[in-house]
């Protein structure tokens, strides 16, 4: 399986604030078949970047990601009130199954 | 907008068959990815497989000989079986869509059915 590390595992910041988190595969992720996902508390996840670095419909352009083969990072511009929230990458390449990371938690400072 | 439900039952024992189905309402996407997911909060997010628009099914391989999947076009309804449940399997239960309607992709998820096994 490909293991999927984010770091920092918790973040405190505040609003305005910019952040750029990450997640590095244990093994190059094929095709970039890397995707973002953002959860609130008692909400599912939310898609938010797929193939590496294409934004989801209705996402905002304050969040960009970036990388490939092993290096993924993401980074959200300018943090709003809403943002505070558990972020996991994905990778969904041709080795399977999908994995998941372990999430990094975004809270406010 | 589309929109997903799930049902199913929610206390299992062990040894028994986890039985769920997702239905999608108010669209039917021609390029859809839709998966089974579940999150407990010891192993975090798991994938558990996928059916996509051309029927290619996807599965787990730590759950293939457990999981059985099917999808119900002219319902828009997509099930999901696992046997021999254990304690380990207990977690919510989530079987979101990624379809393209237009260029980028988007996702549906539905609240989550949280699935409890016990002895």
């Amino acid at each position: 399986d490909i293991v999927l590390t984010q770091s920092p595992g918790i973040l405190s910041l505040s609003p305005g604030e910019r952040v750029t988190l990450s997640c590095r595969a244990s093994q190059s992720v094929s095709d970039n078949y890397l995707s973002w996902h953002q959860q609130k508390p008692g909400q599912p996840p939310r898609l938010l970047i797929y193939g590496a670095s294409s934004r989801a419909a209705g996402i905002p352009d304050r969040f960009t990601g970036s990388g490939s083969g092993t290096d993924f990072t993401l980074t959200i511009s300018r943090l709003e009130p809403e943002d505070f929230a558990v972020y996991y990458c994905q990778q969904y390449g041709i080795s399977l199954p999908y994995t998941f990371g372990r999430g990094t938690k975004l809270e406010i400072k | 907008q589309v929109q997903l439900q799930q049902w199913g039952a929610g206390l299992l024992k062990t040894s028994e068959t986890l039985s769920l189905t997702c239905a999608v309402y108010g669209g039917s996407p021609n390029i859809y990815y839709w998966n089974w997911i579940r999150q407990s909060p010891g192993k975090g997010l798991e994938w558990i497989g996928e059916i996509n628009h051309v029927g290619r099914i996807k599965f787990n391989p730590s759950l293939r000989s457990r999981v059985t999947m099917s999808i119900d076009t002219s319902k828009n309804q997509f099930s999901l079986k696992l046997n021999s449940v254990t304690a380990a399997d207990t977690a919510i239960y989530y079987c979101p869509l990624y379809y393209h309607i237009g260029a980028p992709l988007t996702d549906s998820w539905d609240q989550g059915s949280l699935v409890t096994v016990s002895s």
